[in-house]
């Protein structure tokens, strides 16, 4: 199994561009997710997902769009990159959603370093 | 509202000195917690998780956690520290309130270890 892959590694975008930052898993995981990492900040919650065809917000969506559209795939977009969104982008999976029962350990990608100038 | 939290974004230790990185949660549900760790420049790697049961959880690279209910807290030992250590400590669990879809990280702890 390659596990959690991401793509690209780096990227610097203008102010106002678009683009999409890969993320696919072939574990058969469920629950997918989509992290930033900023100094100081820990890793905050941008979108989740606990299922194709099912998608949710979490601390931070503002500017971000996701679709699930496979259980492999879970993409995350940038509709006008703006300075504000330079971070490192984290997808994670895990076999199952959170629940009531336990939660299970999340797997994470190597990350994306994004720069918007 | 942040619902777990670590207290102490730097923490410094000589090698062979007790290592504790502190965690609170917050949680009306039952907290499902876990540690991770982030070596400079990669992704992150689970040390350690606990579920309900044994408060004393042991992970990889001899840390250890206990979960203390009285107190909300899962703080992160280990007995002696080796150079190898130094890295970002994130606590990492459940939001609080009924939802078990969000998933939050404390601010992280980057343990420096002195010769």
């Amino acid at each position: 199994n390659a596990g959690v892959t991401q793509t690209p590694k780096f990227q610097v975008l203008k102010t106002g561009q678009s683009m999409t930052l890969q993320c696919a898993q072939d574990m058969n995981h469920e629950y997918m997710s989509w992290y930033r990492q900023d100094p100081g900040m820990g890793l905050r919650l941008i979108h989740y997902s606990v299922g194709a065809g099912i998608t949710d917000q979490g601390e931070v969506p503002n500017g971000y769009n996701v679709s699930r559209s496979t259980t492999e795939d879970f993409p995350l977009r940038l509709l006008s990159a703006a300075p504000s969104q330079t971070s490192v982008y984290f997808c994670a999976s895990s076999l199952l959603p959170p629940r009531l029962a336990g939660i299970e350990e999340q797997y994470f990608g190597p990350g994306t370093r994004l720069t918007v100038t | 509202a942040q619902s777990v939290t670590q207290l102490g974004s730097h923490v410094s230790v000589s090698e062979g000195a007790l290592v504790l990185l502190r965690c609170n949660y917050s949680s009306s549900v039952p907290p499902y917690l876990f540690w991770y760790v982030q070596y400079p420049n990669q992704g992150l790697q689970l040390l350690l998780k606990y579920t309900t049961g044994a408060t004393l959880v042991k992970g990889i690279n001899g840390f250890e956690a206990e979960f203390k209910k009285s107190e909300t807290s899962f703080h992160l030992t280990k007995p002696s520290a080796h150079m190898s250590d130094a890295a970002e400590y994130f606590c990492f669990g459940n939001a609080g309130g009924t939802s078990y879809g969000k998933l939050t990280f404390g601010q992280g702890t980057i343990l420096t270890v002195h010769p």
